[in-house]
């Protein structure tokens, strides 16, 4: 079973701030999703990777597939970018293997 | 649709009693899965479905816990005897590939 491990559980900063969002898992995966889960609950599938890097306005994710580990950046942080930052993997290759195991997540708070 | 619609938002039910959940997925995608969120931070997989077939149930409590997803019809996830443990938002998915969009969720709170 994939452990999947966030850090930090809690973040805050202020407007402005590059942010880093990290996540490591156990053992070797097919893909890696970034979920942004609003504070009203809603969940936006941000990027979903299987090697090096993506980036969508002003957010970043990388993985490193050797090392078992992805951040997601934020540069230019605003308050709307408040959030819990889920990162989820997917183990295996195949229909079958596309249940996700999650991380805990990490709550962003963005001070104006 | 172009969403995953999720029905009802909230559910409130006495302990013991029948819980039923309904997802429409995206129109054309052919897998649907079923998680679990209790204290607002902790996902669990329960089930995945590839059209009407269950794929992978290996996150299910089988023993009060049951899902379908017919033909022309929402998905559905049903709890036989609901727990207060049950309590948390079940969240549907659908893809068609490796994105999953996620719906609103299903609030469940179980007195």
């Amino acid at each position: 079973k994939n452990e999947v491990e966030q850090s930090p559980q809690n973040l805050t900063a202020q407007e402005g701030e590059f942010i880093t969002i990290n996540c490591s898992y156990s053992v070797g995966i097919s893909a890696l999703h970034w979920l942004q889960q609003h504070p009203g609950g809603g969940i936006v599938s941000l990027f979903m990777l299987s090697s090096g890097k993506k980036k969508h306005g002003r957010l970043i994710a990388t993985i490193n597939i050797q090392e078992k580990h992805s951040s997601l950046h934020i540069t230019a942080s605003h308050p709307r970018d408040s959030a819990v930052y889920i990162c989820a993997v997917r183990s295996g290759s195949g229909a079958g293997s596309y249940q996700l195991t999650f991380g805990k997540g990490t709550k962003l708070s963005v001070i104006p | 649709g172009e969403e995953v619609a999720q029905t009802p938002k909230h559910l409130v039910r006495g302990e013991g009693q029948k819980a039923k959940l309904y997802c429409a997925p995206i129109k054309g995608h052919s897998y649907v899965f079923w998680y679990q969120q209790v204290l607002k931070n902790e996902f669990k997989f329960l089930i995945s479905f590839q059209n009407e077939n269950v794929f992978d149930e290996t996150g299910m409590p089988k023993e009060r816990f049951s899902a379908k997803c017919l033909p022309n019809s929402p998905c559905s996830l049903e709890i036989q005897a609901t727990k207060l443990e049950d309590s948390a938002v079940y969240f549907c998915a659908s893809s068609h590939s490796d994105t999953q969009y996620f719906g609103p969720g299903t609030r469940l709170t179980v007195l």
